[in-house]
């Protein structure tokens, strides 16, 4: 089946202690996502790729990167990371627009997510 | 500006009866409006969608939600609520007005009592 793959599922690091979050998609989307969840709210949008252009939040910290080598794989790098960055991360994919004709709503496609824990 | 609101943060009820999530949009332009759920620990999962037509939308577990233009609601119900039922229920509003970004509600957590 085609889907969004997030790993690891489970990420415990230390305070400062770099980490990286994969995402791979089988659904050859264009737009790949990611978002911050903490405690139960609303999903934070920290950036998102339409094919290779990056596009930042302006309210994202400069202590998250990314990198899309390619179609398939980003991945989310967090340089040193912080109590407060403790939360679940959503990787999503979607079509973007001017792609997949009518059926092209975008309807976001979400991984099962990366709880990140800091020590 | 783009927003979604969800007045409740929780819905209680038993299991059985109908249940509705509320939302409310304020967007300009045409709306894509969205439904999606979160199981504890796991990614959102898409419900349903209003792109255009018919104010009624039919989509998965057998949840429905009514497009409501003129109060800008689009209120997400099922007519027999089910224990697996309960979960975290966002609303989710896009327009193309030159951005790929999905603005989401802030979330309500539903109960369902056996």
């Amino acid at each position: 089946d085609a889907m969004v793959i997030q790993n690891p599922r489970y990420q415990v690091t230390q305070f400062g202690k770099p980490v990286t979050l994969s995402c791979s998609q089988t659904l050859n989307h264009n737009v790949m996502y990611w978002y911050q969840q903490k405690s139960s709210q609303a999903p934070k949008l920290l950036f998102h790729y339409y094919d290779k252009d990056f596009n930042n939040e302006a309210d994202t910290p400069d202590n998250f990167q990314s990198r899309r080598p390619n179609t398939s794989f980003c991945f989310l790098d967090i340089r040193s990371p912080g109590l407060g960055d403790a939360a679940m991360y959503l990787c999503a994919t979607s079509r973007g627009p001017g792609t997949g004709g009518v059926s092209n709503t975008g309807e976001l496609f979400f991984g099962e997510g990366s709880r990140l824990t800091v020590l | 500006a783009q927003s979604v609101a969800q007045p409740e943060d929780q819905v209680n009820v038993a299991e059985g009866n109908p249940l509705t999530v509320k939302c409310t949009y304020s967007v300009s332009g045409n709306p894509y409006l969205f439904w999606y759920v979160q199981y504890p620990n796991r990614g959102l999962q898409f419900l349903l969608k209003y792109i255009t037509g018919d104010n009624l939308v039919k989509g998965s577990y057998g949840f429905e939600a009514e497009f409501n233009k003129s109060q800008t609601s689009f209120h997400l119900k099922k007519p027999s609520a089910l224990v697996s039922d309960s979960a975290l229920y966002f609303c989710a509003v896009r327009a193309y007005t030159g951005g790929f970004k999905t603005i989401f509600g802030a979330g309500t957590r539903l109960f369902v009592k056996a």
